[in-house]
């Protein structure tokens, strides 16, 4: 069975600091990875996939995670954290072949606040 | 523009009252799926249809009913709906079986009085 485990539900940096949020994994299979992003009032928008090919991934808005198999972590991490960057992150792992027909399993959420 | 348009955006319903969302993707998927997204709760899957058969319904009450004409359009029709129904409903399609995202709209936040 998959489970994806976001460490910490509340993070909260200064605008220009690192930005780092924790994602763990549990498959046994390899897995496919993403992370969205979710503002107040809106939709999941796809902010980066790991499919297997380069376990360093760069998305939209700075954004890049990378694929650790040895550790089962695919952390996100932005160097530099914006005011617009606040919202919900979610971790999502889904799993091809059989019946899932690519069933997403969700993370818990990390809500990251930004302070001026 | 996500590619997933969700109606309404809003509702607020009584529960005795029957109203429908409804969802649509012109990316050309196949499969698409209903989530429902409650305050403090992890998002649940509800439904998922691939070329319009439906795969998976994941213990819904039957007061929620699915709707899949064709691959790019789904509808979710509401009946007798209790207050803790009301939440954000998702939608979202994809490529069937392949590793490529699923593709989500902007929900429709529905309040039952």
């Amino acid at each position: 069975a998959q489970s994806v485990t976001q460490l910490g539900s509340h993070v909260s940096v200064s605008e220009g600091a690192l930005v780092l949020l924790r994602c763990n994994y549990s498959s046994s299979v390899p897995p496919y990875l993403f992370w969205y992003v979710q503002y107040p009032n809106q939709g999941l928008q796809l902010l980066l996939k790991y499919t297997s090919a380069a376990t360093l991934v760069k998305g939209i808005n700075g954004f890049e995670a990378e694929f650790k198999k040895s550790e089962t972590s695919f952390h996100l991490t932005k160097p530099s954290a914006h005011m617009s960057d606040a919202a919900e992150y979610f971790c999502v792992s889904r799993v091809i072949g059989g019946t899932s027909y690519g069933k997403l399993t969700f993370g818990q959420g990390t809500i990251l606040t930004v302070h001026p | 523009e996500t590619g997933v348009t969700q109606t309404p955006r809003h509702l607020v319903m009584g529960m005795t009252n029957k109203k429908s969302l409804k969802c649509e993707q012109h990316l050309g998927h196949n499969a698409m799926y209903w989530y429902k997204q409650s305050a403090k709760k992890p998002l649940e899957l509800m439904f998922v249809y691939n070329f319009k058969e439906q795969t998976e319904n994941n213990s819904v009450p039957s007061r929620f009913s699915p709707e899949c004409p064709n691959s790019s359009h789904l509808f979710l029709h509401l009946h007798t709906l209790q207050p803790e129904d009301s939440a954000l409903y998702l939608c979202a399609s994809s490529l069937g079986n392949t590793p490529q995202p699923q593709h989500f709209g902007d929900g429709t936040r529905l309040s039952i009085l």
